[in-house]
């Protein structure tokens, strides 16, 4: 089974400081794994994502994530924070090869980014 | 560009009343179609997949049921709301190809269902 955990129900940082927000997963094989943000009642918004190779992956907004395995980790991350960034984020997992189309999501964190 | 639409954006129902949502996805053939439901604005629960017309997948019994008359065409129903089924429902597509691929899914706007 996989699973997927972001520990912090909610991140504050200050505009202009650089924001992390904390993923990690479970799965029996090797993992692909996705961010989304979500605006208030909105769709969710796909980031990035690692499938494999580098483990910093880059995407959308300035948002890169790192991937770690033997933390079996992926968090998000921006070097500087504005606040059009205060969102709820999650992450996702599917096993690679594995049977199901299912992606599995984390519980989200909002990010409140403070002017 | 692809596009994904969702109909309607909002609903209030009573409860034991039938329910119809529409999802539709524009400049793409043969998507991987899917529903999930996201309750007091957090997790997200996937209760149906699709992978071509008319083939539907379960995730989770309940009473909804969702159907797939063309190929960019998904809908969810219900014959008879019950108050727990209120949250946001949305909608997502993401390339068909092979269950092994890492393609991401492309979320619709979302409808709000209220039931009273």
């Amino acid at each position: 089974a996989q699973s997927v955990a972001q520990p912090e129900d909610q991140v504050n940082v200050a505009e202009g400081n650089p924001l992390t927000v904390k993923c990690t997963y479970s799965v029996s094989g090797n993992p692909y794994l996705f961010w989304y943000v979500q605006y208030p009642n909105r769709g969710l918004q796909f980031l990035l994502k690692y499938i494999t190779g580098d483990n910093l992956v880059k995407g959308s907004y300035g948002f890169e994530a790192e991937f770690n395995k033997s933390q079996t980790s992926f968090h998000l991350k921006k070097p500087s924070a504005l606040v059009s960034d205060s969102a709820l984020y999650f992450c996702a997992v599917r096993e690679s090869g594995a049977g199901s189309y299912q992606l599995t999501f984390g519980k989200g964190t909002k990010l409140s980014v403070i002017p | 560009s692809q596009t994904i639409h969702q109909w309607p954006a909002t609903l209030v129902q009573p409860v034991g009343s039938p329910l119809s949502l529409e999802c539709t996805v524009e400049g793409t053939s043969n998507p991987n179609l899917y529903w999930y439901r996201q309750a007091a604005g957090r997790g997200l629960q996937l209760l149906f997949y699709s992978v071509g017309i008319g083939q539907i997948s379960s995730e989770v019994p309940q009473n909804l049921s969702a159907s797939r008359p063309q190929d960019r065409q998904f809908i969810l129903s219900s014959k008879k709301l019950l108050l727990s089924d209120s949250g946001f429902y949305l909608c997502a597509w993401s390339v068909g190809v092979y269950r092994g691929t890492a393609y991401e899914q492309y979320f619709g706007p979302g409808t709000r269902l209220t039931v009273t």
